[in-house]
């Protein structure tokens, strides 16, 4: 009964390949979110999709898709992969109008090598 | 760019000791919120406090918020071994996102 749940765990790769991340909740709530932390710990939002729209692109290049199949659902695609893009990335959800308290997934670690 | 900037970076404290901790951020909020995070695992609500409270309590944390200073304090009490985590402090300016700060690393020692 995980609340944010994220696949896989770890993530292994060549560089110019093509990845993807998914992120499910049954929370229930109406908006969820990728951020990215770097070797440093920073945690910086990417994208926020509030029911299956999208509602936040933080200048994020677009070799990253977000698709958000429905509002429990929010997945990652990253074409192109560069080193750069090694780090941990992670998926949270929230109920916007309750607060805005924010449930995170278990991350998934993307080495690109 | 990041709202909210930690002080200090790290903290290093016996098992019983209380760790503070501060927040100072830019930008009018709508919440301030705590966030812990174990090595390896995604991060972990704490608590939450509105822009009209000073001061609020769960268990051992105590959290304080000057909107005037645009600051916060995270005050862990009687501090555990289990305590030892990255400490983020995030504002939620009501515009669908929080913005963290880099975090402060607490190392309790037994």
């Amino acid at each position: 009964d995980t609340a944010v749940s994220q696949t896989p765990k770890y993530l292994v790769t060549q560089m110019g390949n093509d990845k993807s991340i998914k992120c499910e909740q049954n929370l229930g709530h109406d908006t969820m979110y990728w951020y990215k932390q770097d070797s440093k710990k920073f945690l910086k939002i990417m994208f926020s999709y509030n029911n299956k729209e999208l509602i936040i692109n933080e200048t994020v290049p677009n070799r990253f898709s977000p698709k958000s199949p429905d509002k429990a659902h929010l997945n990652l695609h990253i074409n192109s992969l560069e080193l750069g893009d090694s780090a941990v990335y992670f998926c949270a959800s929230s109920q916007v109008d309750s607060g805005n308290e924010q449930f995170f997934g278990p991350g998934t670690r993307l080495t690109v090598l | 760019s990041q709202q909210g900037e930690e002080d200090p970076q790290a903290l290093s404290i016996q098992e019983g000791e209380n760790a503070t901790m501060n927040c100072s951020y830019k930008t009018s909020i709508n919440n301030l919120q705590w966030y812990r995070q174990n090595s390896g695992r995604g991060l972990v609500h704490l608590i939450l406090i509105r822009s009209n409270e000073r001061e609020k309590h769960s268990g051992r944390l105590r959290v304080t918020l000057d909107t005037s200073k645009k600051s916060s304090s995270l005050l862990i009490t009687a501090s555990r071994a289990a305590d030892t985590a990255s400490y983020f402090c995030a504002t939620d300016a009501n515009d669908y996102k929080l913005s963290f700060g880099a975090g402060t690393t607490v190392t309790v020692r037994a």
